[in-house]
């Protein structure tokens, strides 16, 4: 069966710091991977979308980015944390129907 | 995707049947029902989605009315560890990672 992982459940980072993200699906080939940001009232924020390796599309422009460096890896980066960043962050799997969600990163920036 | 409305707050015994229901009038053809819940600080869990057949796994029970201007959700015998916010989410499948999360049903399992 299918499972997704992320990491590091919980981060404390300073503003002006980096960050890194990752997120692996194991079971599965070419799925389609995404990073959500969930705000306070649980309301889904798409931040990015990838159909492939290699392949990125950003539906918010912001302080993030990502990339899909394997097949079923992906990794969500910034090279400067703003306080704004902090958040719960998701990454999910699809391919093609339903989507399904790992444990969440919870980010706070001080 | 249409819009659905549900209760915000329902409560359940522990071993009983838990009940969820969805109103989502404006559906279209196309459109599926997917049901996800979340527990407090974790990632939303998927548990089940139909189209117009009424649906099963070994998570829940899905009922959608023949119009399918409603559905509900069914868990068989509830635990406290049912305890969560469900959501009903109406959603085509070529929507992509297109994916709207309303207030939804938050559920309290009480022993």
């Amino acid at each position: 069966s299918q499972t997704i992982h992320q990491w590091p459940a919980t981060l404390v980072q300073p503003v002006g710091s980096p960050l890194s993200l990752e997120c692996t699906v194991e079971g599965t080939s070419n799925p389609n991977l995404y990073w959500y940001r969930q705000a306070a009232g649980r309301g889904l924020q798409l931040l990015f979308y990838s159909v492939g390796i290699g392949q990125i599309s950003s539906e918010v422009p912001q302080n993030l980015s990502a990339s899909r460096p394997q097949d079923r890896q992906f990794i969500l980066s910034s090279k400067k944390l703003l306080l704004s960043d902090s958040g719960f962050y998701l990454c999910a799997w699809s391919l093609g129907g339903t989507i399904y969600f790992g444990e969440g990163s919870w980010l706070t920036v001080v | 995707d249409a819009k659905t409305t549900q209760p915000p707050s329902m409560d359940c015994a522990e071993g009983r049947a838990a009940n969820l229901p969805c109103n989502h009038s404006t559906i279209s053809g196309n459109e599926y029902v997917y049901w996800y819940r979340q527990i407090h600080s974790q990632g939303p869990q998927y548990i089940i989605h139909g189209l117009k057949n009424n649906e099963t796994n070994e998570m829940a029970s899905l009922i959608i009315t023949e119009d399918r201007k409603s559905s509900t959700l069914i868990l068989p015998h509830a635990t406290l560890r049912d305890t969560a916010v469900y959501y009903c989410i109406v959603r085509a499948r070529s929507s992509g990672s297109r994916l709207t999360f309303g207030e939804g049903t938050q559920l309290t399992v009480n022993p």
